[in-house]
This record gives structure tokens, C-alpha cells and sequence, in this order.
């Protein structure tokens, strides 16, 4: 079975950039989250999406931070204008419908703002 | 407020020798606590689930309500145990969504 993949891996900017990551979940997978994971830190939920639609954003910073799941499959998830404070792993992870307990995470982006 | 929290950030034991990884809760209601694990290069896994009360690669966790704790536990470590291991919990009020700790890194020297 195909794990949830991510890209890009590695991705270095400087602070007022844009920056885009991309997910592809696990084949039937309903739900998928977005995390970050700051140095030194666990991994903080940003987005929930169920299908297409947002289930909890309330620890994304919608000023700069935006998700979409247009088709309820991939995800992107960008930040415009970037700032120094986010520099973190960007983790995406999907599940069953209703199964939140058991989540598959991907690889992850580090992402680097100079 | 909700809030996992590991004490150590590293944990050292050598080959052979107990571990035990702490982590301590804060939660109004009855929570659901969990154990992810992260080795080398590899992808952030879940090891356990306290409901389900099962031993994997040998680790247990016990709840303990009135310590409000969730303590990993191994009684002989070995080389292949080091990871970086977080524990979490399910928020649910409202979403359900997880709530992970700092993480402690686990060390088992040869």
C-alpha cells in the first residue's frame, strides 16, 4: 500500500516569498490533516479537512496560511508572505473517515526561511 | 487547557536496561492517550493506544487518572529502540484532534 506522499522534501525561501506543499493521501483515505512541527516541538494540527471541506482550521494563520482539497483528494497548503517563525517540518497525514485515532503521516517539507 | 507534556528531551539507557519515557497530562474529562514513534529516517508512526491495552515490540503504557500520567514503558531496551517518541492525546470537545507532547529522545547505548 502507498504511503501519503509529499513535496517537495526540502524547500528554502526568504521571509515575504510564497511557498506551496503538496499532499497525496492514502487511496480512500476521507480525512486529511496538515500539521507543523517547529524544532523542538510536537506536531501542531494546522487544517482538517473531511472530503473537501474544512472540519477545523482553528490553528491556522489565515492571514498569511491558506489550504484547499478541491477534489477531496490532493492538498495543497501555501504560505504568503513567509516569515522567519516558519521555519518547520510541514507534516500531512490522512485517515479513514471517523477514524482519527489512526493516522498515516507523510514524509514531511522542510521548509527554511531565511 | 489541554496540554501533553514529556519532561525529558533525551533519555539515554544502555542495551539490556528498563526504560521507562514519562509523559503527564492535562485534560478536562476522560482523555484517549497514544504513543508515536519516529526512527531514523522513517516516517511518524503510532506505536500504541491505551484503550487497546496491548504490548508492541515489547513497550507498554498504563493510564494512571490520578497521576494524570501515561508513562511508555520497556523492560529491557534495545539498540533498535532509539527514536524520537512523542506522546499525544485526542481532544474531543468539539473536533476530534491530537495533542502531542514535545517528544523525548530514546538513546540505547551498546
Amino acid at each position: 500500500e502507498a504511503g501519503v506522499a509529499q513535496s517537495p522534501r526540502y524547500k528554502i525561501i526568504e521571509k515575504r516569498q510564497s511557498v506551496a506543499f503538496w499532499c497525496n493521501p492514502i487511496s480512500g483515505h476521507a480525512t486529511l490533516y496538515w500539521y507543523q512541527q517547529i524544532l523542538g516541538q510536537g506536531p501542531k494540527l494546522l487544517i482538517q479537512f473531511q472530503n473537501n471541506g474544512v472540519v477545523d482550521d482553528s490553528q491556522l494563520p489565515k492571514d498569511r496560511f491558506s489550504a484547499e482539497r478541491l477534489k477531496g483528494v490532493d492538498s495543497t497548503l501555501k504560505i504568503q508572505p513567509a516569515k522567519l517563525e516558519d521555519s518547520a517540518v510541514y507534516l500531512c497525514a490522512s485517515s479513514l473517515a471517523g477514524d482519527v485515532d489512526t493516522q498515516y503521516f507523510g514524509p514531511g517539507t522542510r521548509l527554511t526561511v531565511l | 487547557a489541554q496540554r501533553v507534556t514529556q519532561p525529558e528531551k533525551l533519555l539515554s539507557v544502555f542495551k539490556g536496561a528498563p526504560v521507562e519515557l514519562k509523559c503527564n497530562y492535562s485534560y478536562s474529562g476522560s482523555p484517549e492517550l497514544f504513543w508515536y514513534v519516529q526512527y531514523s529516517r522513517q516516517r511518524l508512526q503510532l506505536l500504541l493506544r491505551h484503550i487497546s491495552r496491548e504490548s508492541i515490540k515489547g513497550f507498554t503504557a498504563d493510564l494512571n487518572k490520578g497521576e494524570t500520567s501515561f508513562h511508555l514503558k520497556k523492560p529491557f531496551a534495545q539498540e533498535e529502540d532509539s527514536a524520537m517518541y512523542y506522546c499525544a492525546l485526542i481532544h474531543t470537545s468539539g473536533t476530534y484532534k491530537y495533542i502531542f507532547g514535545t517528544g523525548t529522545r530514546l538513546k540505547v547505548l551498546a
